[in-house]
């Protein structure tokens, strides 16, 4: 598809378990983003993978959350022992290759409830 | 590390009724502007930006924004909203040369007909 896409759309767990988020970012676009938007609370930035760079990882509210891109393009959101203020989401974002201005491109995101 | 701050989180107006929502960023070097916008059940797109040149940005669908830097206000506004810009619109903002955006709160603005 012409966009980034996500999965699940919808992901309902209970407290302790782990969970994976996906993203597939637009062929082309070097530039990941993940960040987390709880209700009332705006978008918080989580982590950022540019190329071959190390991630900046400076975002990540704990130990428990990690994120991973393989070959460059999909990235998964890792999640362990879920708590329930986990509940957000979750919303993958890349940036066009060579662009100068910067515009990020959304996904739909991942709701995620923890019981 | 730097802020943006939206006000009156929550709007309610009627249709043809005009549009200011106000955004401030702490934040003393050069900047990248956003606003984005999400319509219920959508997903986040960009509405208009700012980098450099003419401070007036025009957006689509009629908004505009205007840069004032010794305000560090970076505002939105429409003159005459329809129903269908009900929705939440978040300001952004990327130091240059930083790739990270910070985001405000949003303005959740509902447009009775």
């Amino acid at each position: 598809g012409a966009g980034v896409s996500q999965s699940p759309s919808n992901k309902v767990t209970e407290k302790g378990k782990d969970v994976e988020l996906r993203c597939d970012p637009i062929s082309g676009h070097t530039a990941l983003y993940w960040y987390r938007q709880s209700l009332g609370q705006g978008l918080e930035f989580l982590i950022y993978f540019q190329g071959n760079s190390a991630p900046d990882k400076s975002g990540l509210p704990s130990d428990r959350f990690s994120a991973e891109r393989t070959g460059g393009s999909v990235s998964t959101l890792t999640i362990q022992r879920t708590q329930q203020e986990d509940s957000a989401v979750y919303l993958c974002a890349n940036i066009l290759s060579g662009s100068s201005y910067n515009e990020q491109f959304f996904g739909p995101g991942t709701r995620l409830t923890v019981l | 590390a730097q802020s943006v701050s939206q006000h009156n989180h929550h709007v309610i107006l009627s249709e043809a009724a005009s549009l200011e929502l106000g955004c401030n960023y702490s934040y003393g070097g050069t900047v990248n502007l956003f606003w984005y916008v999400q319509y219920p059940g959508q997903h986040l797109q960009l509405l208009l930006k700012y980098f450099s040149g003419d401070p007036l940005v025009k957006g689509i669908k009629g908004f505009e924004a205007e840069f004032i830097k010794s305000k560090f206000s970076f505002n939105l506004r429409k003159p005459s909203v329809q129903w269908s810009d009900t929705a939440e619109y978040f300001c952004a903002v990327m130091p240059y040369g930083n790739n990270r955006l910070a985001f405000g709160k949003g303005n959740q603005v509902v447009v009775i007909p």
